[in-house]
């Protein structure tokens, strides 16, 4: 198994610019989110999906979209970048325990994303 | 609102010493907590887990957290650090997965 991939790696965008980080994951996982990291900040839900076709915002979802249309890929759109977004983004995926709600998380390698 | 916070931004440790980590939650219902670890330039791993049930729960790479319900803790332990060890180290609570702020915990030799 693969786990988590996230491409690409490293992206430096202008201000304006529109692009999309990929996310997939290979273990069959009901659930998968982004999320920011950033310094003394901890790491911050943007959105989450519980299954194919369902998605919902988190903690700081204005400026992102995201879409699921199959349960492997959960791919996050910025629609117009700015400064303020320039992070370090991780994709994770779950999946639920029985009866015990979420499982833990596992984590994609992230992608370190510039805007300048 | 379920949420947990980490009061130290940083811990320093020689190695071969026992080390905490520190973790407080505020949670509705029955806490479930989780711990990861994050390496330099890596994403989060999974370190162990509270459902319910031993308040000690052992996790991996020699990882153990202790739950206290009357101090809404959940603090993370090792009884002799490791210089690779050296972390960030973060607290999380399930049913939103909310984050702490992180802990960089360094072992020195």
């Amino acid at each position: 198994n693969a786990g988590v991939t996230q491409t690409p790696k490293f992206q430096v965008l202008k201000t304006g610019q529109s692009m999309t980080l990929q996310c997939a994951q290979d273990m069959n996982h009901e659930y998968m989110s982004w999320y920011r990291q950033d310094p003394g900040m901890g790491l911050r839900l943007i959105h989450y999906s519980v299954g194919a076709g369902i998605t919902d915002q988190g903690e700081v979802p204005n400026g992102y979209n995201v879409s699921r249309s199959t349960t492997e890929d959960f791919p996050l759109r910025l629609l117009s970048a700015a400064p303020s977004q320039t992070s370090v983004y991780f994709c994770a995926s779950s999946y639920r325990g029985r009866g015990q709600g979420l499982a833990e998380q596992y984590f994609g390698p992230g992608t370190r994303l510039t805007v300048t | 609102a379920q949420s947990v916070a980490q009061p130290e931004d940083q811990v320093n440790v020689a190695e071969g010493n026992p080390l905490t980590v520190k973790c407080t939650y505020s949670v509705s219902g029955n806490p479930y907590l989780f711990w990861y670890v994050q390496y330099p330039n890596r994403g989060l791993q999974f370190l162990l887990k509270y459902i319910t049930g031993d308040n000690l729960v052992k996790g991996s790479y020699g990882f153990e957290a202790e739950f206290n319900k009357s101090q809404t803790s959940f603090h993370l332990k090792k009884p002799s650090a490791l210089v690779s060890d050296s972390a960030l180290y973060f607290c999380a609570v399930r049913d939103n997965m909310r984050f702490g702020a992180g802990t960089r915990l360094t072992v020195k030799p």
